[in-house]
């Protein structure tokens, strides 16, 4: 098991551009989060699937925000604009009923 | 709803010596407990988890915690730290399962640990 994939592991780019941060699956996990992590306000759920479907996306902050899940094994998370205060880093992580995430290493997005 | 409170963001032991992490946590249902830890530029990965079985429940790389309802607690403890137990770790709480889907997990801000050799 290759674990939760997340791509790409670190990515600088400029205000205003469109960022696509991508996360594979663990095969048969059901249920997809979006977290990010920052000094200042630590570990915020984005949104998150169940069996491809967003139960609460209520962690999303702006309409700059976007998240898909087109398949069982694969999520994009999409910003566009980027701005500054969006740098952080992201994570997704996937389960199956609910016995412990399984986390991806994070892609840490800076936005100049 | 549910919350988690861990008490002290950073925590300093000397290498050999106990260690203790505090998390306190509030849940309207019968609760999911788990603590996981992040080193340096990785994500978390998970120590231990308590699903209502056995309260006291061991996790890997020597450490363990035990569920006490009625302190509404679950701390973290290791007998002996050493070195590479560096890093920061996360409490983390749910409703349990009830076959209507997963839950999403909220988690505490963090406690830091150092070790000083």
């Amino acid at each position: 098991d290759a674990g939760v994939i997340q791509s790409p592991r670190h990515e600088v780019t400029e205000m205003g551009q469109e960022v696509t941060l991508r996360c594979k699956l663990i095969s048969g996990h059901n249920s997809l989060f979006w977290y990010r992590q920052t000094m200042m306000r630590g570990l915020e759920l984005l949104i998150y699937f169940n069996n491809n479907v967003p139960i609460d996306d209520s962690g999303m902050p702006e309409d700059r925000f976007s998240a898909k899940m087109p398949n069982a094994s694969f999520s994009t998370l999409k910003i566009q604009p980027s701005e500054p205060r969006d740098s952080a880093v992201y994570f997704c992580a996937s389960t199956r009923r609910n016995y412990g995430y399984t986390f991806g290493s994070g892609t840490r997005l800076t936005v100049v | 709803a549910q919350s988690v409170t861990q008490l002290g963001s950073h925590v300093s032991v000397s290498e050999g010596a106990l260690v203790l992490l505090r998390c306190n946590y509030s849940s309207s249902v019968p609760p999911y407990l788990f603590w996981y830890v992040q080193y340096p530029n990785q994500g978390l990965q998970l120590l231990l988890k308590y699903t209502s079985a056995a309260t006291l429940v061991k996790g890997i790389n020597g450490f363990e915690a035990e569920f006490k309802k009625s302190e509404t607690s679950f701390h973290l403890t290791k007998p002996s730290a050493h070195m590479s137990d560096a890093a920061e770790y996360f409490c983390a709480v749910s409703g349990a399962y009830s076959g209507a889907g997963s839950y999403q997990l909220t988690f505490g801000k963090g406690t830091k640990l150092s070790v000083i050799p």
